[in-house]
């Protein structure tokens, strides 16, 4: 069965420093999708960051940055230069080619410390 | 943001009301999905249309009525609703059931009492 694991419910981190988010899946698949989506107090769930199996290359968007570790099956986020508004519930979410339904982690909550 | 569009964002029921969710987006795409999001658990996939046709129905219960008129818009038709229905319901679009992005609305936060 196909899973994803965000192991810390929540994580705090001080103002401008940066901070690891984890998020593990399980599959036999080897074309895939991940995502990581972010939904603060407001409700509205955004795309982060997505990462291409296919690709070596860790994705990047601006402060934001994953680890992707295919063979270990584990996707971190981090991000860098925390601000206020990136407090929010960061959920990961793992998709193959074939199949549209997304596979959701239970999500961690960001806090950051003023 | 404005490409998807949910009302009523909060919604409170009793067990024998029928009320209707409705999703709107402004993004010009042909896939549309309903999901419920429950505290402390992953989004549960609920429904998913694709060029206004149902292709998923993740084993939802029958008292959960989605429409879909047009690619445009999606609904969601409720009746005999339970406590456990409590949720936040979200609605997402993408342009089409492929590995695209999917844009998110801001949910409803429905109760049921």
């Amino acid at each position: 069965a196909q899973t994803v694991t965000q192991s810390q419910p929540e994580m705090s981190v001080q103002e401008a420093e940066t901070v690891t988010l984890s998020c593990t899946y399980d599959t036999s698949e080897s074309d895939y999708y991940l995502f990581w989506y972010k939904q603060p107090p407001s409700r509205q769930m955004i795309l982060v960051i997505r990462q291409e199996a296919y690709k070596q290359q860790n994705a990047t968007e601006n402060r934001f940055s994953v680890n992707f570790q295919k063979a270990a099956k584990s996707f971190s986020l981090k991000i860098s230069d925390s601000q206020l508004g990136d407090a929010a519930m960061y959920f990961c979410a793992y998709r193959t080619d074939s199949n549209y339904q997304l596979i959701w982690g239970a999500g961690t909550k960001l806090i950051i410390k003023p | 943001e404005t490409g998807v569009t949910q009302t009523p964002r909060h919604l409170v029921m009793g067990m024998t009301n029928k009320k209707s969710l409705k999703c709107e987006q402004h993004l010009g795409h042909n896939a549309m999905y309903w999901y419920k999001q429950s505290a402390k658990k992953p989004l549960e996939l609920m429904f998913v249309y694709n060029f206004k046709e149902q292709t998923e129905n993740n084993s939802v219960p029958s008292r959960f009525s989605p429409e879909c008129p047009n690619s445009s818009h999606l609904f969601l038709h409720l009746h005999t609703l339970q406590p456990e229905d409590s949720a936040l319901y979200l609605c997402a679009s993408s342009p089409r059931t492929g590995p695209e992005t999917q844009y998110f609305g801001p949910g409803t936060r429905l109760l049921v009492l």
